[in-house]
């Protein structure tokens, strides 16, 4: 299974863009790049995923670098209840959806 | 509410004992995930189902083990409990085998005492 590599921690302002950063350098053609948060006391929860284009939904937008080597999360206005910690995961598209979760990072949200 | 359903939600057993963690996946939902959270060890995959059949495993002991019935709901037991299985179990259903979201329980938090 492909590695990611996120920073530990990060900290953010409430209502200021927060990007997240993912290195995956052993990242192969057909692995798809997930993210997941967990918030204190709950199970992890689907944030977003992508393959090679940038995406976007209703809870954050997924910028995937063109080599395909690393990914940003963006949370486009930081809120309290972003404080968690992120996931970037690689599945591969043959792997039956199999999700290896790594440390993450904890983001802190400032009031 | 993710539609996952995990029963009990809290269970506390002696060394030596054998558990059964129940999930029920959500509506439509093919594949079932199990995994293991403990504090010094993150979130650990430990086996994977898609429509009755496994799919996928993990850091699985052998002294767990797992299925999933023909409506869908799985099950996971845990025998010969060690204190060191003391942890947090979630559940994950999706509705494929292909990359998409997966929806997580909130999980059975065990504790072998």
């Amino acid at each position: 299974d492909a590695k990611t590599t996120q920073p530990n921690s990060m900290e953010s302002n409430e209502e200021e863009p927060v990007h997240l950063p993912c290195n995956h350098s052993t990242i192969s053609g057909t692995d798809y790049i997930h993210w997941y948060r967990q918030l204190p006391s709950q199970g992890p929860e689907y944030v977003i995923h992508g393959l090679t284009s940038n995406v976007n939904n209703r809870m954050a937008s997924l910028a995937i670098a063109e080599d395909r080597k690393s990914s940003t999360l963006i949370l486009h206005r930081a809120t309290l209840r972003d404080a968690a910690v992120y996931y970037c995961i690689l599945s591969f598209s043959g792997g039956y959806n199999k999700l290896i979760f790594g440390a993450g990072t904890r983001l802190a949200v400032h009031p | 509410d993710s539609g996952v359903t995990q029963t009990p939600k809290h269970l506390i057993t002696a060394t030596g004992q054998r558990v059964t963690l129940r999930c029920s996946p959500r509506s439509g939902d093919l594949s079932v995930y199990w995994y293991q959270q403990s504090l010094d060890q993150g979130l650990q995959f430990l086996i994977q189902y898609y429509n009755g059949e496994e799919r996928a495993k993990g850091n699985i002991l052998e002294r767990f083990s797992a299925q999933q019935f023909p409506d869908l709901h799985s099950e996971l037991n845990l025998s010969s409990l060690e204190l060191g299985d003391s942890a947090l179990y979630f559940c994950a259903s999706s509705v494929g085998i292909g990359p998409t979201e997966a929806f997580f329980g909130q999980g059975t938090r065990l504790t072998v005492v």
